[in-house]
C-alpha cells in the first residue's frame, strides 16, 4: 500500500485565490482527518469523516474553508478565498486502529 | 476541554544517553494514546499506540508508559543515536472515530 497520498506537496498562491488540496486515504480505512500545522498553534484538527460522512467540522476556522469526501478513496479541502494567515502545512490522515499521515501540503499564500 | 502538554519543548543529549519525554493530558477519558515522530519537512510516523486499558507498550529501543488516572505518559528511548533526532509528538484519541488531540512536541537532538 502506498500510504496516504496528498497533492500537491507545495502550493504557492496569491491572496484571494482558491486553493484545493487533495487526499487519497489508505484503502479500507473508514476515517479520514484533515489537520493543519503551524509554528504558533501546532497540529489542529480541522474536520473528519467516517464512511465518507462529515462527523465534526468544528475545527474549520472560517466559512472560507470547506471539505468534501465524495467517495472512500478521495477527499478535498478547499480554501476560497485564501489569505496569508492560511499559510501552513496541511496534513491528511486516515484511520484504522492507528492513524496514518500523508506527507502534507505546504501552503504559502502571498 | 482536553489539553495535551509536552515537556520539555526541546532536548539535546549526547549519543548513547537514554531519552525521557513527558506528556500530560487534562481529561483521563481517552481511548488511546499515540506517540509520533516527525522529521523536518515530513509527515508523522506512528511509533507506539497504547490502548487506554494498557500500562505500557514496547517496540525495540522504545518504551511508552501510560498512567491514565494521573493523565501522564512517558516515552523512553534507550541508547539514543543521532538518527533519533526529530520532533516527538504525543496525541490522545478523544473519540471512537480516531480523533487526535496533539501536544506541541519535544524537539530532540542527539549529538555524535
Amino acid at each position: 500500500d502506498a500510504g496516504v497520498i496528498q497533492s500537491p506537496r507545495h502550493e504557492v498562491t496569491e491572496m484571494g485565490q482558491e486553493v484545493t488540496l487533495r487526499c487519497k486515504p489508505i484503502s479500507g480505512h473508514n476515517s479520514l482527518f484533515w489537520y493543519r500545522q503551524t509554528m504558533m498553534r501546532g497540529l489542529e484538527l480541522l474536520i473528519y469523516f467516517n464512511n465518507n460522512v462529515p462527523i465534526d467540522d468544528s475545527g474549520m476556522p472560517e466559512d472560507r474553508f470547506s471539505a468534501k469526501m465524495p467517495n472512500a478513496s478521495f477527499s478535498t479541502l478547499k480554501i476560497q478565498p485564501s489569505e496569508p494567515r492560511d499559510s501552513a502545512v496541511y496534513f491528511c490522515a486516515s484511520g484504522g486502529t492507528i492513524s496514518a499521515f500523508g506527507s502534507g501540503t505546504r501552503l504559502t499564500v502571498v | 476541554k482536553q489539553e495535551v502538554t509536552q515537556i520539555p519543548a526541546a532536548l539535546s543529549v549526547p549519543e548513547g544517553e537514554n531519552l525521557v519525554l513527558n506528556c500530560s493530558f487534562t481529561d483521563s477519558a481517552i481511548y488511546n494514546l499515540q506517540w509520533f515522530r516527525q522529521d523536518p519537512g515530513k509527515g508523522l510516523t506512528s511509533l507506539l499506540l497504547i490502548q487506554s486499558s494498557q500500562r505500557e507498550q514496547t517496540s525495540g529501543r522504545l518504551n511508552a508508559s501510560l498512567d491514565k488516572s494521573s493523565g501522564r505518559s512517558t516515552l523512553y528511548i534507550a541508547a539514543s543515536q543521532p538518527g533519533d533526532s526529530a520532533t516527538y509528538l504525543c496525541a490522545v484519541e478523544t473519540d471512537s472515530w480516531g480523533k487526535l488531540q496533539f501536544g506541541a512536541g519535544t524537539q530532540v537532538v542527539v549529538t555524535p
